[in-house]
């Protein structure tokens, strides 16, 4: 079983500002790697699959790289509805598998 | 507009049983696969089993195996999980999937959810 690892587990960022997030597998996904964005209360948003490319309808500002083991989800620059907890996802192996989130909150 | 909607969540006592529905509207149900994910409270996202389009190749997580089944009816555009053996950490939100890509095989990219039913099991 391939496990995704997240970090870091909280970031305290400001609106405006450029956001990092990192996901590590234990085993080479390829690129067959997703973020997802997730609200309380709210369905669960896809954000990025395939690494890089953006979901239907999300926004510019996000933005995924890397592929093998080590990926990177950014965001240009925060708005306010982007706090929330995001998951990467691996779908390269079964089982597929979540990380365990890093919540971005308000600073 | 592409819909799933779940039903069936509620409290269940330890050792008992449940079956969840999601039903799908606004696309082509048979010919995507669709799976179930849960969130347990003050966790992170799990998956828990897929079924391809026709129903013929399913998967579980470990966790799930041997007391969960999948199944789904695409005369009523239905995908279900039966859980029995139920246990307090099974307790969690569950959210039924659509996988993004056309066709038998599954990969497990999910450009759909539903809002989710609320599984409490507790005695």
């Amino acid at each position: 079983e391939i496990v995704m690892t997240q970090s870091p587990a909280t970031l305290s960022v400001s609106p405006g500002e450029r956001v990092t997030l990192s996901c590590r597998a234990s085993q080479s996904v390829s690129s067959n790697l997703a973020w997802f964005q997730k609200k309380p209360g709210q369905a669960p948003r896809l954000l990025i699959y395939g690494a890089s490319t953006r979901g239907t309808g999300v926004p510019a500002r996000f933005s995924g790289s890397g592929s093998g083991t080590e990926f990177t989800l950014t965001i240009s620059s925060l708005q306010s509805e982007d706090f929330a907890v995001y998951y990467c996802h691996q779908y390269n192996n079964w089982p597929p598998h979540f990380g365990g989130g890093t919540k971005v909150e308000i600073k | 507009e592409i819909q799933l909607l779940e039903f069936g969540g509620g409290l269940v006592q330890p050792g008992g049983s449940l079956r969840l529905s999601c039903a799908a509207s606004g696309f082509t149900f048979s010919s995507y696969a669709m799976s179930w994910v849960r969130q347990a409270p003050g966790k992170g996202l799990e998956w828990l089993s897929a079924i391809s389009a026709g129903g013929g190749d399913i998967h579980y997580a470990d966790s799930v195996q041997g007391r969960f089944t999948i199944s789904r009816d695409n005369s009523k555009n239905t995908v279900y999980l039966e859980m029995n053996s139920l246990r307090g950490e099974d307790t969690a939100v569950y959210y039924c999937a659509k996988v993004m890509w056309v066709g038998e095989l599954i990969i497990t990219i999910f450009d759909y959810w539903g809002h989710g039913t609320l599984v409490t099991v507790s005695s």
